[in-house]
């Protein structure tokens, strides 16, 4: 069974810029969860879905946004990037929203110039 | 935060065990014991995990004390390919704490030759 991919692996945006990344869960999980990673503040949760809502949220300005689709596919959107997003973007699915196991993506590494 | 205290690194011989502690001292009845590793600029890899009993699989083995306050990580015969992050998150499974994972800083392990 193929794993969760995550598009674009790399990505360079200058400040001010949106960028969308985008994630395909392993077929017949339901659940996509998106987490930062920064060398400063580490992993950091920003957002769940499942069955297109949004059922978690963590600590991140609006600025950061997601949605699902109805194949469970899901992106999450930066609008007005600042050089702090600069970050390693991961996502996770699972197969359903009562916690069970979180498998990761590669990552999409994006750089704000 | 972070539930979970775990040494900042270790150094295991290649071909020895390792054996990676983790002190959970307030976890709960409902909470699980999972363990990821991140090789690195990788996605996180789901390794193993539990709730009360020792748990093995074609990975690593989790042991999990009595009072449930604390567990170890075994990688019964370490390679260099298993240099890496290793995390140990406590979670609810249950519904209404759907995917959030909260990471903490993990502890770096270097396998050596």
């Amino acid at each position: 069974k193929a794993g969760v991919t995550q598009t674009p692996r790399y990505l360079i945006k200058t400040r001010g810029q949106q960028v969308t990344l985008s994630c395909s869960p392993i077929s017949g999980h339901r659940s996509v969860s998106w987490y930062q990673q920064t060398p400063g503040q580490g992993l950091q949760f920003l957002f769940e879905y499942f069955s297109e809502t949004q059922r978690n949220k963590g600590n991140f300005p609006g600025r950061f946004s997601g949605r699902q689709f109805s194949n469970s596919r899901s992106e999450m959107n930066v609008s007005t990037l600042e050089l702090g997003d600069s970050a390693l973007y991961l996502c996770a699915s699972s197969m359903g929203p009562a916690g069970e196991t979180q498998y990761f993506g590669p990552g999409t590494r994006l750089l704000v110039l | 935060d972070a539930k979970t205290t775990q040494p900042t690194s270790m150094d295991c011989a290649e071909g020895r065990a390792a054996n990676l502690p983790c002190n959970h001292s307030t976890i709960s009845g409902n909470e699980y014991v999972y363990w990821y590793r991140q090789i690195h600029s990788q996605g996180p890899q789901y390794i193993i995990h539990g709730l009360k009993n020792n748990e093995t699989n074609e990975m690593a083995s989790l042991i999990i004390t009595e009072d449930r306050k604390s567990s170890t990580l075994i990688l019964p015969h370490a390679t260099l390919r298993d240099t890496a992050v290793y995390y140990c998150i406590v979670r609810d499974n249950l519904y209404n704490q759907g995917g959030k994972l909260i990471f903490g800083q993990g502890t770096e392990l270097s396998v050596k030759p």
